[in-house]
């Protein structure tokens, strides 16, 4: 069972645009994780999000925890193509319970 | 700062073959884990610990078997390899389950043949 399924599955835009991906589930998490991994190397955290309606910017990267803290988004403005890669969101529960994953968005940025 | 390490990159192993993958982190986490990340399918738990001595089954343990002796520590063991197993392995390590960083290795390409 895929408790987050995360949308689009790919994702080939021009640089310069604008784009939202997405990643929903019908469960409640404590948390929200985002991660940027690149090709031959391990996933790397971008944000955390804990409160819902929460927003957080990273430079161009804007990140929204939903209000019922089941669902985020994360809005790339004006892409670059060092914004490529795979955009892995993952839940976590409170306790001693592992972080659950998506399947992630593959971008591709085309200069 | 070494992070986590693993070891090896790379491996093709032919079917009925056992290894054992390496995993060592640096930052004294109590809680680390292994997990397989397939085309398109994101990444699935194998197993975890969550201190030296405490492992747990994650979603897709079958095949595998970890032990944990140290804080350092937490190999991957594959007893007889099959095609199935084929994939790319990510040790990670975190200072807590779910609301910390997880610090991910570089991966283990594995093909089995």
């Amino acid at each position: 069972t895929q408790l987050l399924e995360q949308s689009p599955q790919f994702l080939s835009i021009q640089e310069g645009e604008n784009l939202t991906v997405y990643c929903n589930s019908s469960s409640v998490f404590s948390s929200l994780q985002w991660y940027r991994q690149e090709p031959g190397e391990g996933p790397v955290l971008l944000v955390t999000v804990v409160t819902g309606g929460e927003v957080k910017k990273l430079k161009r990267l804007t990140f929204q925890f939903g209000d019922a803290r089941k669902d985020s988004s994360l809005h790339i403005t004006a892409a670059q193509p060092g914004d490529t890669g795979l955009y892995l969101c993952a839940g976590g529960y409170s306790g001693n319970t592992p972080l659950v994953f998506g399947k992630g968005t593959r971008l591709s940025v085309i200069a | 700062n070494a992070g986590v390490t693993q070891t090896p990159k790379f491996r093709i192993l032919k079917i009925g073959q056992s290894m054992t993958l390496q995993c060592t982190q640096d930052m004294n986490h109590n809680y680390m884990y292994w997990y397989r990340q397939d085309p398109g399918m994101g990444l699935k738990l194998i197993y975890y610990s969550v201190g030296a001595g405490i492992t747990d089954k994650g979603e897709v343990p079958n095949g595998y078997n970890v032990s944990r002796s140290t804080t350092e520590d937490f190999p991957l063991r594959l007893e007889l390899a099959a095609p199935s197993q084929t994939s790319v392995y990510f040790c990670a390590s975190s200072y807590r389950m779910s609301d910390t960083e997880a610090f991910f290795g570089q991966g283990t390409r594995l093909t089995v043949v």
